[in-house]
């Protein structure tokens, strides 16, 4: 089953911050998340296993909830750069494969 | 530089002409899968290999077929291609299956006229 991402869609000016959510129905052993700009590939920003660690990547770090089979994604002082479509793959436990959600849209003006 | 290489990265074809998509990688991982992405769609898997070991998931139609000859190339072949199928094709890898960094090619812009 899907997870599903909150918000469908973010419109920042370059400096704010951001949180991308990502809920499951099903019990995970690991949340991806990775960023795709228009017309490339995806591109794998980090992973978080069971356990409610929380992992950072120089300004965006993110968050796992495992009691509430959520994680959330942070973006702190946004860049342009940042721009692009942010999906969060979800793995059940034993699945061993990845189901991604339906996207995040992410703008960065200056 | 390690990576994912996909050919073509853009495949023009007829409906119903069979066509063949293939990925190629100098990572040396296990796993190699295939994700079927449309417009302003999440990636979905089709399939993966794990070694030689062929996952099928269970709501890829019998159209898509796939073949792994040895551990650096992937094949993805369409048998019969509908206006349906028109979409991005992404080859990625992992060390091992499941809790493990995924790289993507660069991915397969497939039209079917």
């Amino acid at each position: 089953q899907q997870p599903v991402q909150s918000p469908q869609a973010v419109i920042l000016r370059e400096g704010e911050d951001a949180v991308i959510n990502c809920s499951s129905s099903k019990a995970l052993y690991s949340v991806h998340w990775y960023r795709q700009k228009h017309g490339e590939a995806p591109v794998f920003l980090m992973i978080l296993l069971k356990g409610g660690e929380q992992k950072g990547h120089e300004k965006i770090s993110a968050s796992f909830n495992e009691k509430k089979q959520q994680s959330s994604l942070y973006l702190t002082a946004s860049q342009l750069s940042y721009s692009g479509t942010y999906f969060c793959g979800t793995e059940k436990a034993g699945a061993q494969k990845l189901v991604f959600g339906q996207g995040t849209r992410l703008t960065i003006n200056p | 530089d390690a990576m994912v290489i996909q050919n073509p990265r853009y495949q023009v074809t007829q409906f119903g002409k069979p066509v063949t998509l293939s990925c190629s990688q100098t990572l040396n991982h296990n796993v190699m899968y295939w994700y079927q992405q449309k417009s302003s769609q999440a990636p979905k898997l089709l399939f993966h290999y794990y070694d030689k070991d062929f996952n099928n998931e269970a709501d890829t139609p019998d159209n898509f077929q796939s073949r792994r000859p040895n551990t650096s190339f992937c094949f993805l072949d369409i048998r019969s291609p509908g206006l349906g199928d028109a979409a991005m094709y992404l080859c990625a890898t992992s060390r091992d299956p499941g809790a493990s960094e995924q790289y993507f090619g660069p991915g397969t812009r497939l039209t079917v006229t």
